[in-house]
């Protein structure tokens, strides 16, 4: 059973550019959730999706957006690319009011921005 | 809002020696707690969770963890410690005012001494 895929594995992207990471959630999930970590510090949650629609958002600015599609799976853009925004992004899937059961976490994407 | 405070932002073991890292989380109602696992470059593996019911809980790798409602504490702990150990641990915390997403701690980086 494959887990959660997140594609590409590492970015470079230059200061100002746009940038789009895909998320394929674990089979049987409904609800993608993306987060960034930076360096040496735990994830923060960025937004969550569930029926195709933006459920819940954290404290990211509009310039972090996202979509999900009828399969599930999610992409997360982020426009005006600024050099804070060097992470590693998470996303993890799980069942829609299914908290007890957890949250299962993709490898991530190294995004570089110089 | 809820909060997850991690004591300790490194802490070195000897192998076979016991495990401790500590969590204490605030929450106006009762949470599910978890605590997951990061090596370098991946992303992060669920080592247990605490729901209802008992609040002694296992996980994988050895490891298990205690919820005291009374100290708001969620404690992890190893018996015996082992070289795979070396990683990066987080607890995090959902449900109550963190509904839909996790609060994760700073975490806490673990090394093992020969």
């Amino acid at each position: 059973d494959a887990g959660v895929t997140q594609s590409p594995t590492h970015l470079i992207k230059t200061r100002g550019q746009q940038v789009t990471l895909r998320c394929s959630p674990k089979s049987g999930h409904d609800t993608v959730s993306w987060y960034q970590q930076a360096l040496g510090q735990g994830p923060q949650f960025i937004f969550q999706y569930y029926e195709e629609e933006e459920r819940q958002r954290g404290n990211f600015p509009d310039r972090f957006s996202g979509h999900q599609f009828p399969n599930y799976s999610s992409e997360l853009n982020v426009n005006a690319l600024l050099l804070g925004d060097s992470a590693l992004y998470l996303c993890a899937s799980s069942q829609t009011d299914r908290e007890d059961m957890g949250y299962t976490f993709g490898s991530g994407t190294r995004l570089t921005v110089v | 809002a809820q909060s997850v405070t991690q004591l300790g932002s490194h802490v070195s073991v000897s192998e076979g020696a016991l495990v401790l890292l500590r969590c204490n989380y605030s929450s106006s109602v009762p949470p599910y707690l978890f605590w997951y696992v990061q090596y370098p470059n991946q992303g992060l593996q669920l080592l247990l969770k605490y729901t209802t019911g008992a609040t002694l809980v296992k996980g994988i790798n050895g490891f298990e963890a205690e919820f005291k409602k009374s100290e708001t504490s969620f404690h992890l702990t190893k018996p015996s410690a082992h070289m795979s150990d070396a990683a990066e641990y987080f607890c995090a915390v959902s449900g109550g005012n963190s509904w839909g997403k996790l609060q994760f701690g700073a975490g806490t980086q673990v090394v093992v001494t020969p």
